[in-house]
């Protein structure tokens, strides 16, 4: 099976813009979670999308938003640029068949860099 | 919150020695996830520990959690060149469907 691609892999922007991510899960994954790293925040939720559905969200501004296709591929939009949003944006897609936990696996990440 | 912490922060060792990191939560770990991130790529699964007192080996790596499930430990034998790179681990939040993360140890392996 491919693995979860993510497009495109760099971004330069410039503040005041925005973006759009795309984030494509490993076939039969219906979760699709987005996470922010950046060196001094580390790892950060941002949300996650089930069937198309927000299910759950980080502590992010409403300048995030998401959202998720039919066919489980995902985007990622970020409004109004600012300079803090320099990261590398993660998806990662589980299989969530059954109860219990999932491990979920991640893409190489785009790496979004405003100026 | 559940809050994972990570110690140490960074390492470094001979290749050929072994090494231990280790991650402590702020509350019980209902599911607890080892992975490994070469500098800005994404992560790679490494192992899903959820059982007090569960041990699981992949080949040199081996990872434990204890019995009272708020400790993990990440053990490398022997360890390569290869080994090198930043371990996170990462646990369910309890009734939320969304990983937190420790902030990561930053391994490096002298030849």
């Amino acid at each position: 099976k491919a693995g979860v691609t993510q497009t495109p892999r760099y971004l330069i922007k410039t503040r005041g813009q925005q973006v759009t991510l795309s984030c494509s899960p490993i076939s039969g994954h219906r979760s699709v979670s987005w996470y922010q790293q950046t060196p001094g925040q580390g790892l950060q939720f941002l949300f996650e999308y089930f069937s198309e559905t927000q299910r759950n969200k980080g502590n992010f501004p409403g300048r995030f938003s998401g959202r998720q296709f039919s066919n489980s591929r995902s985007e990622m939009n970020v409004s109004t640029l600012e300079l803090g949003d320099s990261a590398l944006y993660l998806c990662a897609s589980r299989n969530l068949a059954g109860s219990g936990h999932n491990e979920q696996f991640f893409g190489p990440g785009t790496r979004l860099t405003v100026l | 919150s559940q809050e994972l912490e990570q110690s140490p922060q960074s390492l470094i060792v001979q290749e050929g020695k072994n090494l231990t990191i280790n991650c402590t939560s702020s509350k019980t770990l209902y599911g607890l996830y080892w992975y490994k991130q070469k500098y800005g790529e994404g992560l790679i699964f490494l192992m899903m520990l959820q059982k007090g007192g569960e041990e699981k080996s992949h080949e040199k790596i081996t990872a434990k959690l204890d019995e009272k499930k708020q400790q993990s430990s990440l053990h490398i034998t022997a360890s390569q060149p290869s080994h090198a790179g930043i371990y996170l681990c990462g646990a369910d939040s309890q009734g939320a469907q969304k990983l937190v993360f420790g902030q990561g140890t930053r391994l490096t392996i002298n030849p």
